[in-house]
């Protein structure tokens, strides 16, 4: 069975802070697809990374940064240099590369990021 | 914009009722997948269509069908509907079924 654990609920922050995201997965798939997705106060679901279970290379992309660390099942996410406007939830998601539920996403609980000015 | 719609945005109904979510996928995707979110559940997969066939199955209830047209886009069925189906529905698509999901503003249903 595949699992996703985001541990913090809510984190809040003061603008221009670092803030890290943390996400742990579980599974017995050896090739895999990790995900993370941002939902805004809009409420839409915003797709910003996905990753392979091959590839542990850490991902930049302007502020944000991705760890993916295969040995302690996690993918972390950070955001550098924070701003009111990454306020939203960020959800993290696991996909298995195959099998009967091949295209399901299995999200964790969602972490609530509030950045104050 | 994700490319994905999804109509109606609100929905309101009764107990018992049946509603109808409706879905468009972005051009040239062939999967669709709906999910539920509440807040006591989360986000949960629902169902997968690729090319209108049933692709994969998740918790989803039997009051609750779906089914993908031959023009993809896809429609979610909610009958006999109780207090405890008010959630947000998302429809999310895909080139194949091991693409990146792009997903729909959602379908906020609200069950009175």
């Amino acid at each position: 069975a595949q699992k996703v654990t985001q541990a913090q609920t809510e984190i809040s922050v003061v603008e221009k802070e670092d803030v890290t995201l943390d996400c742990v997965y579980e599974t017995r798939d050896t090739t895999y697809y990790l995900f993370w997705y941002k939902q805004p106060p809009s409420g839409e679901l915003v797709f910003l990374i996905r990753r392979n279970s091959f590839d542990e290379q850490n991902e930049i992309s302007g502020r944000y940064s991705w760890n993916f660390q295969k040995s302690t099942s996690s993918f972390n996410f950070t955001i550098t240099a924070s701003q009111v406007v990454d306020s939203a939830v960020y959800f993290c998601a696991l996909r298995n590369a195959g099998g009967t539920s091949y295209g399901k996403l299995t999200f964790g609980q969602g972490t609530i990021l509030t950045v104050h000015p | 914009d994700s490319g994905v719609t999804q109509t109606p945005k609100h929905l309101i109904t009764a107990t018992g009722q049946r509603v109808t979510l409706r879905c468009s996928p972005r051009s040239g995707d062939l999967s669709v997948y709906w999910y539920q979110q509440s807040l006591d559940q989360g986000l949960q997969f629902l169902i997968q269509y690729y090319n209108g066939e049933e692709r994969a199955k998740g918790n989803i209830l039997e009051r609750f069908s779906a089914q993908q047209f031959p023009d993809l886009h896809s429609e979610l069925n909610l009958s006999s509907l109780e207090l405890g189906d008010s959630a947000l529905y998302f429809c999310a698509s895909s080139v194949g079924s091991g693409d990146i999901q792009y997903f729909g503003a959602g379908t906020r249903l609200s069950v009175l």
